[in-house]
């Protein structure tokens, strides 16, 4: 399984930009990157993915490394409400269909007001 | 639309004992997945089901099992309860696999006494 490693916790302004780091430097060609945030007591929340191409969506924009060994989730005007855990995930795909999910340790986001 | 649900949201079992853990998942999703979340910690993968099959298994002891249903609801089952098995277990379902855009339940907080 590729292993994901995080920073446990991160401190960010409100309205300044939130960077993420990841890293994954054992991925393999076809496995994707997730990244999912959990607010306390609550189920995690998907946020984005990406094979090796940058995405952007509405929440967040994913950059993935030309050797796609590390990423950074970029939240572009933090708000307090994205003070949550910040997991990176790599999709591991097994032969014959099966699946097998591994999160990272997570980072912590604190948005500080 | 009614988010993935799960029953029960809390409950407090003796050493021991069995355990059955529902979960709905979001209407039109065939895929739904369980995960052992220990407090302080990231969620770890026990199950996946599809199409009321086994497509992915954690490395979690046989006294866990799991089944879905043709409506693709899904129940986990835990024998002889064990204190460390006192977590959050959380459900996500996903329409199809690979888990792209999984959505979780609220989870239900299991204590083991």
């Amino acid at each position: 399984d590729a292993k994901t490693t995080q920073p446990p916790s991160m401190d960010c302004a409100e309205g300044r930009a939130a960077n993420l780091p990841c890293n994954h430097s054992t991925i393999s060609g076809n496995e994707y990157v997730y990244w999912y945030r959990q607010i306390h007591s609550q189920g995690p929340q998907y946020i984005i993915h990406g094979l090796k191409n940058n995405e952007t969506n509405e929440m967040a924009s994913l950059i993935i490394t030309e050797d796609r060994k590390s990423s950074t989730l970029i939240l572009p005007h933090a708000t307090l409400r994205d003070t949550a855990v910040y997991y990176c995930i790599v999709r591991v795909g097994i032969s014959g269909g099966y699946q097998k999910v591994t999160f990272g340790t997570g980072t912590k986001l604190q948005v500080i007001p | 639309d009614a988010g993935v649900t799960q029953s029960p949201t809390h409950l407090i079992k003796t050493r021991g004992q069995h355990v059955t853990l529902r979960c709905s998942p979001i209407s039109g999703h065939k895929s739904v997945s369980w995960y052992q979340q220990v407090l302080g910690q990231g969620p770890q993968f026990i199950f996946q089901y599809y199409e009321k099959e086994e497509r992915g298994r954690g490395n979690f002891p046989d006294r866990f099992s799991a089944r879905q249903f043709p409506n693709y609801s899904s129940e986990l089952n835990v024998n002889a309860l064990l204190l460390g098995d006192s977590a959050l277990y959380l459900c996500a379902s996903s329409p199809d696999i690979p888990l792209t855009e999984a959505f979780f339940g609220q989870g239900t907080r299991l204590t083991v006494v």
